[in-house]
């Protein structure tokens, strides 16, 4: 099974500062036939469902602010935020979909400085 | 626009069976990867199940295999997850949830409100 580890567990940032998320997987999650990383990640506000942000690691979903970046590739991700809102405070998951089990990241709360 | 309604949920026995069902609207249910993701209260996301858009393949977490099954009725735009021999571990909210594409391996893109399962005596 691939795991996913996020850092740092819970983050406090002021409002219009940059917020950094890592993820990083027990393997790599990029399949070499079509070049791209099974790694997504969500949003959850509390009492809500999770809200998918980045998909292939670094696509945006349509409609999500283009504060919201990501990168990375192989093992190790990154989600930015680049001028936190006060409607950004929320726990944020990776996910690889590369193989089954899928599986989450335990999560980072983002909350306000 | 997407919806997906699950129902089913409840209080159930160690032991005991229960079946979750997710109405789709909005989107050709069909073409589409469904999952199941539980979050137990106050925990993060589980991924529990997912099949593909044919219904062809099904895929399971360790911790359900063997006692959940997850099935599609695609004339009746709706998704299922039959849950047998429950334990107090399998307490959570279960999420019902769309992928982007017809293949297992694509991500989630929308999701319900989810339906709660409490599994005590």
């Amino acid at each position: 099974d691939i795991v996913m580890t996020q850092s740092p567990d819970s983050l406090a940032v002021s409002l219009g500062e940059r917020a950094t998320i890592n993820c990083k997987s027990s393997q790599s999650v990029l399949y070499s036939s079509n070049n791209k990383n099974y790694l997504g990640w969500y949003q959850q506000k509390p009492g809500q469902p999770p809200k998918l942000l980045i998909y292939w690691a670094s696509t945006r979903e349509s409609g999500v602010p283009d504060r919201f970046s990501a990168s990375g590739s192989g093992t190790d991700f990154t989600l930015t935020i680049s001028s936190l809102q006060a409607e950004d405070v929320a726990v944020y998951y990776c996910q690889q979909y590369y193989s089954t089990p899928i599986t989450f990241g335990p999560g980072t709360r983002l909350e306000i400085k | 626009e997407v919806q997906l309604l699950e129902s089913g949920g409840g209080l159930v026995q160690p032991g005991g069976s229960l079946r979750l069902s997710c109405a789709a609207s909005g989107f050709t249910f069909s073409s589409y990867a469904m999952n199941w993701v539980r979050q137990a209260p106050g925990k993060g996301l589980e991924w529990v199940s997912v099949i593909c858009d044919n219904g062809g393949s099904t895929y399971y977490a360790d911790s359900v295999k063997g006692r959940f099954t997850i099935s599609r009725d695609n004339s009746r735009n709706t998704l299922y997850l039959q849950m047998n021999s429950l334990r107090g571990e399998d307490t959570a909210l279960y999420y019902c949830a769309k992928c982007r594409g017809g293949s297992c391996y694509s991500a989630p893109d929308s999701w319900g409100q989810g339906t709660l399962v409490t599994v005590s005596s």
